[in-house]
C-alpha cells in the first residue's frame, strides 16, 4: 500500500515569492491534515480536512497561507507571499476518518514532508 | 487545553542498554495518547498509541508505554537499545473528537556503540 505522497521534497524561494506544497493521501482516507514542523519542534496541526471540508483552520495564517481539497482527495497548501519565518517542514497527514466523525483514537500516517527554506 | 511536556531534549544510551524516554501529558478528559518516531528526513511513523484498553501498550520495535493516570505519564521504554533506534521520538496527545495532535518538544535519541 502507498503512503502519503508529498512534493517537492525540498523547496528554496525567495522571499515574497509564492510556494505552493501537494500532498496525495493514502486511498480511502477521508481526514487529511497539514502541519508545519520547525527545527527542533515537533509539529503543530494547520489545518485539518474531512474530505472536502475545512473542519479546522483555527492555526492557518489567512493572510498568507491557504489550503485546498479539491474532490476530497489530494490536497494544496500555498503560501503567498513567503517569509523568511516561513522556513521549516510542512508535513501532510491522512488517517482513515472512522464513521460518525470520532478520529481522536485514529492512527495518522504522515508523509515524508517538504523542507522550505525561505531565503 | 492539552499539552505534553518530554524531559530531555537528547538522551544516549550505549547500544544494549534500557531506553527509557519521559512524557508527561497535561489533560482535564480522559486522554489517547501517542508515541511517533521521526527518521531523518522522513516523516513520523507511528510507534505505539493508548486508547484508554491496556495501560501497557506494545507497540512496534520493542517498545512499550505505560499509561500512569495518577503520575500523568506516558513514558516510553525499551530494554535494550539497539544502533536502529536512533532517531528523534514525540509523544503527542489526541485533542477533542476530531483527532488533532497535540506534540511534545521533541527526545532526540542517540545511541553509542
Amino acid at each position: 500500500e502507498a503512503g502519503v505522497v508529498q512534493s517537492p521534497r525540498y523547496k528554496i524561494i525567495e522571499k515574497k515569492q509564492p510556494v505552493a506544497f501537494w500532498c496525495n493521501p493514502i486511498s480511502g482516507h477521508n481526514t487529511l491534515y497539514w502541519y508545519l514542523q520547525n527545527l527542533g519542534q515537533g509539529p503543530e496541526l494547520l489545518i485539518r480536512y474531512e474530505n472536502e471540508e475545512a473542519v479546522d483552520d483555527s492555526q492557518l495564517p489567512k493572510d498568507r497561507f491557504s489550503a485546498e481539497r479539491l474532490k476530497g482527495v489530494d490536497s494544496t497548501l500555498k503560501i503567498q507571499p513567503a517569509e523568511l519565518g516561513d522556513s521549516a517542514v510542512y508535513l501532510c497527514a491522512s488517517s482513515p476518518g472512522l464513521a460518525g466523525g470520532l478520529t481522536s483514537t485514529d492512527t495518522q500516517y504522515f508523509g515524508p514532508g517538504t523542507r522550505l527554506t525561505v531565503l | 487545553a492539552q499539552s505534553v511536556t518530554q524531559l530531555g531534549s537528547h538522551v544516549s544510551v550505549s547500544e544494549g542498554a534500557l531506553v527509557l524516554l519521559r512524557c508527561n501529558y497535561s489533560s482535564s478528559v480522559p486522554p489517547y495518547l501517542f508515541w511517533y518516531v521521526q527518521y531523518p528526513n522522513q516523516g513520523l511513523q507511528l510507534l505505539l498509541k493508548y486508547t484508554s484498553a491496556a495501560t501497557l501498550v506494545k507497540g512496534i520495535n520493542g517498545f512499550e508505554a505505560e499509561f500512569k493516570k495518577s503520575e500523568t505519564s506516558f513514558h516510553l521504554t525499551k530494554p535494550s537499545a539497539h544502533m536502529s533506534d536512533a532517531a528523534e521520538y514525540f509523544c503527542a496527545v489526541s485533542e477533542g473528537q476530531g483527532g488533532k495532535l497535540i506534540f511534545g518538544q521533541g527526545t532526540e535519541l542517540s545511541v553509542k556503540p
